[in-house]
């Protein structure tokens, strides 16, 4: 398997304008997360899907923010319109549904987002 | 609510052993998990424990006590690959991981 696939892998933008990343999770796997990592916060989960369906996205910092999964082997997270304090490494992870044993969580390589 | 305190860096010699510690609290608890991060890289999975005791693997060690809320991971025999940030995550009753600010591990030749 490939892995999770995450593109594109380095963003510049301009404050205001609208960013798109996508991810690709491993095939099989029932999870699909969001994370967004800076210096100052660390690896913070922004929203994350079971099946398809968002679960939780009280991560999402603000209104700005928004996910989709429309099938199992595609997701993307929206960030319209930008700002500098959205620069970060976001990283999308996938993940077998926990059965009582454990369950890891395969990232990403993540997509650098800088916004100026 | 979930609090993970762990150091933010540590130095350590090549060949040596060193041992990273994460202490937490939670109301809900299923598993520690031990993540490593290397510098510009995703995290990637090193180890997981929901029972008391010691899991080893290799040259890494992983231990857990839930009475006290305390984890920590042992690495042996260092190597400078080794440097790199490990991140301790908690899950939560919802299945969900609550990561840690991670310890940034520096190896020394």
């Amino acid at each position: 398997d490939a892995g999770v696939i995450q593109s594109p892998r380095h963003e510049v933008t301009e404050m205001g304008q609208e960013v798109t990343l996508r991810c690709k999770p491993i095939s099989g796997h029932d999870y699909l997360f969001w994370y967004r990592q800076t210096m100052m916060r660390g690896l913070e989960l922004l929203i994350y899907f079971n099946n398809n369906v968002p679960i939780d996205d009280s991560g999402m910092p603000e209104d700005r923010f928004s996910a989709k999964m429309p099938n199992a082997s595609f997701s993307t997270l929206k960030i319209q319109p930008s700002e500098p304090r959205d620069s970060a490494v976001y990283f999308c992870a996938s993940s077998l549904a926990p059965s009582g044993a454990f369950y890891e969580q395969y990232f990403g390589p993540g997509t650098r987002l800088t916004v100026t | 609510g979930q609090n993970i305190d762990q150091p933010t860096e540590m130095t350590a010699t090549e060949g040596a052993i060193v041992q990273i510690n994460c202490t937490y609290q939670t109301s809900g608890f299923n598993g520690l998990f031990w993540y490593q991060q290397h510098a510009g890289e995703a995290p990637t999975f090193l180890s997981y424990n929901v029972l008391d005791g010691l899991e080893e693997k290799g040259r890494f060690s992983s231990f857990l006590s839930r009475s006290k809320g305390y984890s920590y991971l042992l690495l042996k025999e260092l190597q400078m690959k080794d440097s790199a940030s490990y991140l301790c995550a908690l899950m939560d009753s919802n299945y969900q991981l609550i990561w840690g600010a991670g310890t940034k591990l520096i190896i020394k030749p």
